[in-house]
């Protein structure tokens, strides 16, 4: 079984830092990775989407690699914004099935 | 541009009662799926349809079952509430195991 974790779990930084948010998955067998932000009380919204094939993905202010035979992801934004504040999610395809990890909670202090 | 729309946004049942949560994508898209999100748990698969036709159970198919209607829509029915189904749902939706999910805006069901 696919198991997924996100360290740290929350974050605090002030405006202007960058943030460096980390996940782990256990089986390397993978169609993709997709990082996700969620607000509260909100659904999902798709940051970026890494293909088991590449290395990593860019858009805007945000980075993500990957390191699959290691099973590692990092999302990287930069110079951060108090509108980053949110709940991040990584999840791993592996055929069907996305898997996820519990997030971690990034406030950004104005 | 709707993308994936879920109905109702919010919904409180008594335990036993019955209800259909309704999930809609106007991306043409070949899968869809439905997942729960509870505190601590994370998201958790509950079914998924690969293609129009066709459904599977997930991780946690006890207790609901699932609807392919059409192409657009994927309907997640709870046939006797129980609290221990309080939780929050979402439906996603993509066009294959390889390309980018996209998920609804949730439905949160409580059930007393």
């Amino acid at each position: 079984k696919q198991e997924v974790t996100q360290i740290p779990a929350a974050l605090s930084v002030p405006e202007g830092e960058n943030l460096v948010l980390n996940c782990s998955f256990t089986d390397s067998a993978i169609y993709n990775l997709q990082w996700f932000r969620q607000d509260p009380g909100k659904g999902l919204t798709s940051l970026l989407l890494i293909q088991s094939s590449q290395r990593e993905q860019t858009s805007g202010r945000l980075n993500a690699s990957l390191d699959k035979s290691s099973g590692r992801s990092t999302l990287y934004i930069a110079a951060s914004q108090p509108g980053d504040s949110a709940t991040y999610l990584c999840a791993v395809r592996s055929d069907y099935k996305l898997s996820f990890g519990a997030g971690t909670t990034v406030t950004v202090r104005a | 541009n709707a993308g994936v729309t879920q109905t109702p946004k919010f919904q409180v049942l008594k335990t036993g009662q019955s209800m259909t949560l309704q999930c809609a994508q106007d991306m043409n898209h070949n899968s869809m799926y439905w997942y729960r999100q509870d505190p601590g748990m994370g998201l958790r698969l509950i079914y998924y349809s690969a293609s129009e036709g066709t459904t599977d159970k997930g991780e946690v198919p006890n207790g609901y079952n699932v609807s392919r209607l059409n192409k657009r829509e994927f309907s997640l029915r709870l046939e006797s509430a129980a609290p221990s189904q309080t939780s929050v749902y979402f439906c996603a939706s993509n066009q294959g195991p390889n390309t980018e999910a996209f998920f609804g805006q949730g439905t949160r069901l409580t059930v007393v």
